[in-house]
């Protein structure tokens, strides 16, 4: 299986802060990598596929970009609703494997 | 607007099948342009992809739930369904069902981008 890891595994930032999450691949995985946002008791919310598309309907502030082994998904300002755990997930072969997660808290 | 959701027992026993299904509403399963996929993600852990079928049939497992897991489809229902055996402690998650969208490579290679609309999670409990 293809490892995902991503850093920080925390991260403590203030609302219009910058914030930038790197997850990092075992083996190169082309542009095969997603991000998403889960707020507690939720599901997971898609934000950006294929390394750095924009899902539909995501705000603009949310963007992506990497291939191969290396991707960041980055907040340009973030925004109270902002606050949550992020997971990256790389869709190149089977399992689909997860990273195991970025907490976004406040500051 | 395509929703899905999770139903099923909340708790099971050690060592019994645990059984889920998701239903599909607001677009037909017997589309060609996705899989259907099931997740889980353990009290205060990280998500764990489980597999997928496509209206086909088709079907494809993690390696390491492979040997316990199987994954149905029923198009007249619109649903499918996850049946995971012999189940302990350590399968105690949240369950999601998840849809992914399909495309084909210029190879003819099935491929995937992300799992675009998930059902909201049922919570289950394995306990006696």
């Amino acid at each position: 299986d293809i490892q995902l890891t991503q850093s920080p595994s925390f991260l403590s930032a203030s609302v219009g802060d910058r914030v930038t999450i790197t997850c990092r691949a075992s083996q190169g995985i082309s542009s095969y990598l997603a991000w998403y946002q889960q707020k507690p008791g939720k599901a997971p919310k898609l934000l950006i596929y294929a390394a750095s598309t924009l899902q539909s309907g995501v705000p603009s502030r949310f963007s992506g970009s990497g291939s191969g082994t290396e991707f960041t998904l980055t907040i340009s300002s973030l925004q109270p609703e902002d606050f949550a755990t992020y997971y990256c997930q790389q869709l190149n072969s089977y399992a689909f494997t997860f990273g195991p997660g970025t907490k976004v808290d406040i500051k | 607007q395509v929703q899905l959701q999770e139903s099923g027992p909340g708790l099971v026993k050690p060592s019994q099948t645990l059984s889920l299904t998701c239903t599909v509403s607001g677009g037909s399963i017997s589309s060609g342009d996705y899989y259907w996929s099931w997740i889980r993600q353990p009290p205060g852990k990280g998500l764990e992809w489980i597999g997928y079928i496509y209206y086909s049939g088709s079907t494809y497992y993690n390696p390491s739930l492979k040997s316990r897991v199987t994954i149905s489809v029923d198009t007249s229902k619109n649903q499918f369904s996850l049946k995971l055996s012999s189940v302990t402690a350590a399968d105690t998650a949240v369950y999601y069902c998840a849809r992914v969208p399909v495309m084909i490579t210029f190879g003819g290679v099935i491929v995937h981008d992300a799992f675009d609309i998930w059902g909201q999670g049922t919570m289950v409990t394995v306990s006696s």
